[in-house]
């Protein structure tokens, strides 16, 4: 099955800076990538995603980019706010498999 | 609508009970899903249903796991009897696939319920 490794698990930064959250996944035939913001006590919420016919897709001051060749993508936040700070999980769904594997999880805190 | 419901929120039990967690998926949503959460293993995917019937059930860890989806609207986990490793925050989720232009089905946003946190003493 489908195998999703996420990178940094903790990441710090300053209010204003840019954080870069990192996936690999290990199932070539995967095809859509989401990611998911979870606050503290609270459910996973999808924040962006991309599917693999696509490079880089951007909302406001999130992206993603997406590299089929070397099975990996990435979250950026650019200028960070305190309010970005929660657990941000990838995932990846298999083609013809509707469900998610996810990352382990980045836990990010944005200083003031 | 009122999202994917789950109910109970938090459930406090002994281990060797039966536990049953209840979910109610997003009206017209054609796919329903159990994960678990704990901070050790993350977001496991326990099972999943297209149209009420189970597609994947693979990740269930065990015989004493079960679900069932009776109908569109609802959907049960039970775990008997329930051990204390079984402790996490179980999560309902639901999505609707949408068929693109050229009419092939794709994976569509999955809307979480606010999870069941158990604790089996």
């Amino acid at each position: 099955g489908e195998n999703v490794e996420q990178h940094p698990s903790t990441l710090s930064v300053q209010e204003g800076d840019s954080a870069v959250i990192k996936c690999t996944y290990s199932d070539s035939a995967s095809n859509y990538f989401p990611w998911y913001k979870q606050e503290l006590g609270k459910r996973p919420q999808l924040i962006i995603d991309i599917r693999s016919n696509v490079g880089e897709k951007k909302d406001q001051r999130i992206a993603v980019t997406l590299n089929k060749t070397a099975k990996h993508f990435s979250l950026h936040i650019t200028e960070t706010q305190p309010e970005d700070s929660a657990v941000y999980f990838c995932a990846a769904s298999q083609r013809g498999r509707r469900a998610l594997t996810f990352g382990s999880g980045t836990r990010l805190q944005v200083q003031p | 609508d009122a999202g994917v419901i789950q109910s109970p929120r938090h459930e406090v039990t002994e281990m060797g009970q039966e536990v049953t967690l209840r979910c109610k998926p997003i009206s017209g949503h054609d796919y329903l899903f159990w994960y678990r959460q704990t901070m050790m293993r993350g977001l496991e995917l326990l099972i999943y249903f297209n149209n009420n019937v189970p597609i994947d059930d693979s990740g269930m860890p065990e015989d004493r796991f079960s679900a069932k989806m009776p109908n569109a609207s609802f959907s049960t986990l039970k775990i008997q009897p329930s051990e204390p490793r079984d402790s996490a925050v179980y999560f309902c989720a639901s999505s609707l696939n949408k068929r693109g232009l050229a009419g092939v089905l794709s994976t569509g946003e999955l809307f979480f319920g606010e999870g069941s946190r158990l604790t089996v003493l």
